[in-house]
């Protein structure tokens, strides 16, 4: 059964890179998945960031700070997000995607909260 | 971007009542629908896929229902460890979304 681990600081500056990764076990990056990352602000609903396969798609609203990056070596995945704010702060989730006509987002990480703060 | 309003977004219910949560999208986005359950501090769970499909290990009690706008969660008869909240996504079309939530509390 896939185990996905995220990891990274708890705390971030203003205008900062907030950076994440995601270990994957009992999987390979390598298979036919996409590899999202999902964030969640305190309170708040959850919203879709972007995924990675042979290629990468991110949410418009993000898509001029974020980039997300696969390391095949290490079965890994990882977030950066650029010039944050406190609007950034959230648990940040990371998942595996199934594909094709029964697709869905099945397997998550337990979270990492990070707060952006100075 | 497609939108999911989810309603109620708030409901309080009794062990063993039926419970239905429904999900409308602002466009068709055919079956390409997945439910999830969260518990306070937890990740979300996958309950439901493509609209009606039982996720391997959920009760039978939790059902899906619904394709292109308007979909429908229901739980046949509420037991105490399904108090959490609910929320809808659609995997149609980028970006993907998520319905705003539905939190089912004891009545």
């Amino acid at each position: 059964q896939v185990q996905l681990q995220e990891s990274g600081p708890g705390l971030v500056k203003p205008s900062g890179t907030l950076s994440l990764t995601c270990v994957v076990s009992g999987d390979s990056v390598n298979n036919n998945y996409w590899w999202n990352w999902i964030r969640q602000p305190p309170g708040q609903g959850l919203e879709w960031i972007g995924e990675i396969s042979q290629t990468t798609v991110y949410t418009p609203s993000l898509n001029s700070r974020v980039a997300i990056s696969l390391d095949k070596s290490k079965n890994q995945f990882s977030l950066n997000l650029t010039s944050v704010t406190a609007a950034d702060t959230a648990i940040y989730y990371c998942a595996r995607k199934t594909k094709g006509d029964s697709r869905s987002v099945d397997s998550w990480g337990q979270g990492a909260l990070v707060t952006v703060s100075s | 971007d497609i939108q999911l309003t989810q309603s109620p977004s708030f409901l309080s219910a009794s062990v063993g009542d039926r419970v239905t949560i429904t999900c409308r999208a602002s466009q068709g986005i055919s079956t390409y629908l997945a439910w999830y359950q969260q518990k306070p501090g937890k990740a979300p769970k996958l309950l439901i896929f493509a609209a009606s499909t039982l996720q391997s290990g959920v009760p039978s009690r939790f059902s899906g229902s619904g394709s292109g706008t308007e979909f429908t969660l229901t739980i046949s008869s509420l037991q105490p460890e399904d108090f959490a909240t609910y929320s809808c996504l659609q995997l149609n079309s980028y970006p993907l979304t998520f319905g705003g939530g539905t939190k089912v509390e004891i009545k």
